[in-house]
């Protein structure tokens, strides 16, 4: 089944601890994108990727790292996690690189975040 | 200033009501893509409808239609006689190119909560 994949689902964590929200694709898709889900705001984009080894900083990049060291994978990291990055974190991927975000994009379930 | 608004922030409807869902965008392209997404209450985004913005043909899926108007800058959607299964937050956005020209983002709108009632 053709599918992106995040964990974990939920996650409570406190200040300053590092976490890694993997994300995975079977798809065989170039682009790949994380998103946060805040009330009144809708998603917004973090970073994005047009291929391995090609990571771009989206709207809201501050706080978060990524990596695309293999195609099907693109971590999210959050190097030291504060209260105002409890959101709800959308993956997403969709098959071409330059017009990755004009395609239709396939999202993962989303990852509840709660940093204390 | 923002790129895409759905000025209406919460709709509240009776079962078998039509509702129409608006969205106005702002873009300096002349090629984008408008996209519809539905996220019901279990939180997965379900996509319904793409559109590039040389196709200005309504669309009608079931019960769902979409009016597309460039004159107005927008992408309206109608729900034809509502359902309670249609109760959901739903997003407009809007695919153009970011300031650079070296790729697309994708932008959201802040989301329209509907409720069907019973």
């Amino acid at each position: 089944e053709a599918q992106v994949t995040q964990n974990p689902r939920y996650l409570i964590t406190v200040t300053g601890k590092k976490l890694t929200v993997t994300c995975s694709q079977n798809m065989n898709h170039e682009y790949m994108s994380w998103y946060r889900q805040d009330p009144g705001l809708g998603l917004r984009q973090i970073y994005y990727s047009m291929n391995v080894e090609v990571t771009d900083k989206g709207d809201v990049p501050e706080g978060y790292k990524v990596s695309r060291k293999e195609k099907r994978n693109f971590p999210l990291i959050l190097e030291s996690p504060s209260p105002n990055q409890t959101s709800l974190y959308f993956c997403a991927s969709s098959p071409t690189p330059f017009q990755g975000a004009a395609d239709t994009q396939y999202f993962g379930p989303g990852t509840r975040l709660t940093v204390l | 200033a923002q790129k895409v608004t759905q000025a209406q922030t919460e709709i509240s409807v009776v079962e078998k009501e039509d509702v129409t869902l608006d969205c106005v965008y702002e873009t300096r392209d002349t090629t984008y893509y408008l996209f519809w997404y539905k996220q019901p209450p279990s939180g997965e985004l379900v996509f319904l409808i793409r559109r590039n913005s040389f196709d200005e043909q309504n669309e009608i899926s079931g019960r769902y239609s979409w009016n597309f108007q460039k004159s107005t800058s927008s992408f309206n959607f109608t729900i034809t006689a509502s359902q309670v299964v249609d109760s959901a937050v739903y997003f407009c956005a809007l695919s153009d190119l970011i300031s650079s020209g070296s790729a697309r983002q994708l932008t959201f709108g802040s989301g329209t909560q509907l409720t069907v009632l019973p």
